[in-house]
Order: C-alpha cells, then structure tokens, then sequence
C-alpha cells in the first residue's frame, strides 16, 4: 500500500531557528497537504498544495509540492515557541479505496533545553 | 461558527461496553472520516462515508461500527469487540473525498 515517510520524527528548535521538514513516497500524490497538532487537540490545516512545483507560503511556513509528485517539504522561518507540536504531512491520491489520503507519522517540534 | 464538534472530550469504557463518540458537523461537507491515533503514531482510518447512507471500512474498522443516517452526523461506536480501545480518536469532514480534511478536537477513550 501507500506509505509516506516523514522526517525527521523530532527536532529540539531554539526561537529564531528556521526549521525543515519533509515527506517522501514511492507513489504519486495528487494533493498535498499540512497539518499541526497541538496536545489533546485535532489537527489543523496549515497549507494545501495542488500542483507538482507548487510553492505557497503561510506566515512564516512555506511548503512545496515535488516536482516529481512524489514528495513535499515545510520550512518555518524563525521560529518561535507556539510553534512547538506535530506537524504532519498528508496526500491526497484519486480513484483510492481508502479514503484518499495517506498521513505520514508526524514531525515533533520541541523547545531546545 | 462552522465548524466540527466531538463529544464527550473524555470518555471512559468498562469491559464489555459499547460505547459511542459523537461527531457533527455544520460545514455542509458531504464526506466524513474516523481516525484512531495512539501516542506517536500517525492517523490510521477507521471509517469513512463519502455520502449520506454510505460508508467504507478503512485500515482498521474490526470492532468499531458507524452510521450516516444525516449528512450532519457520523458517530463512531467502539464496540466491545475492540479488544484495544484506548486511544484518542479524531473525525474528520471533507467537501468531498479527494479535498483538505478539515478535524474535531478529538476525544479521548480509556478503560475502566
């Protein structure tokens, strides 16, 4: 089945830091999308992306669609301490039985000791 | 406000109990979806249902059972089959399958 892999698992982020995150696949997404979760809460859209090369920025996060269609990145420019929580990567692929969208296992931003 | 509510936020299960979370949403999306997420995992699929009266098993559907009988409404019942329940569970709602999913606030499960 379809599967994303998400790096890294976690990072330890000190305010001002750019941070980057990415999410690769041996398959072909159609969609690609981010999320953050914060403790005991839902996820929440962060930026949707619609085409391969695509580039779109949200505040201090951009994110990119792979040209390949095959993989995607999140970068946050000086970052700061709300920042810190899960982010998550997820496609979104046509004509699926399951749903449609894959997640990838998170990205944990903690605040550097 | 539009929006996604789940309720309760906390809810705790005896042994042999069904119990049932409760999703609604006032989006007007047509597809709605249940995920299980267990500390550091990702989002695994429990169910989903593109459209009113529809709706598909996804990755782990064995002992939870759902209903659409409203396009507003999606509950989840965690049956006592489900050997394994504690977990924090997320619904989900979509325009439609296929576009951004938009969560709840989730709510928690324990065991007595």
């Amino acid at each position: 089945g379809q599967q994303l892999n998400q790096s890294p698992q976690s990072m330890f982020i000190q305010e001002g830091e750019d941070v980057s995150m990415n999410c690769t696949s041996s398959s072909i997404f159609n969609t690609w999308l981010w999320y953050k979760q914060d403790p005991g809460e839902g996820p929440v859209l962060l930026i949707a992306l619609y085409k391969a090369g695509e580039l779109t920025s949200n505040g201090r996060l951009t994110a990119q669609f792979g040209i390949t269609r095959k993989d995607s990145f999140l970068n946050i420019s000086a970052s700061i301490p709300s920042d810190v929580g899960i982010y998550f990567c997820a496609g979104v692929y046509y004509g699926g039985s399951q749903g449609n969208l894959i997640f990838g296992k998170g990205t944990k931003l903690s605040v550097k000791p | 406000d539009g929006g996604i509510t789940q309720s309760p936020k906390y809810l705790f299960r005896k042994e042999g109990q069904n119990v049932t979370l409760s999703c609604e949403q006032n989006l007007n999306h047509d597809a709605m979806y249940w995920y299980r997420q267990d500390p550091g995992q990702g989002l695994r699929l429990i169910y989903y249902s593109q459209i009113v009266n529809d709706f598909q098993k996804g990755d782990i559907a064995e002992g939870y059972s759902v209903s659409r009988e409203k396009k507003e409404s999606f509950p989840l019942t965690v049956t006592s089959a489900q050997k394994n329940p504690t977990a924090f569970y997320l619904c989900a709602s979509s325009i439609r399958v296929e576009q951004p999913q938009h969560f709840g606030d989730g709510t928690r499960l324990s065991i007595l």
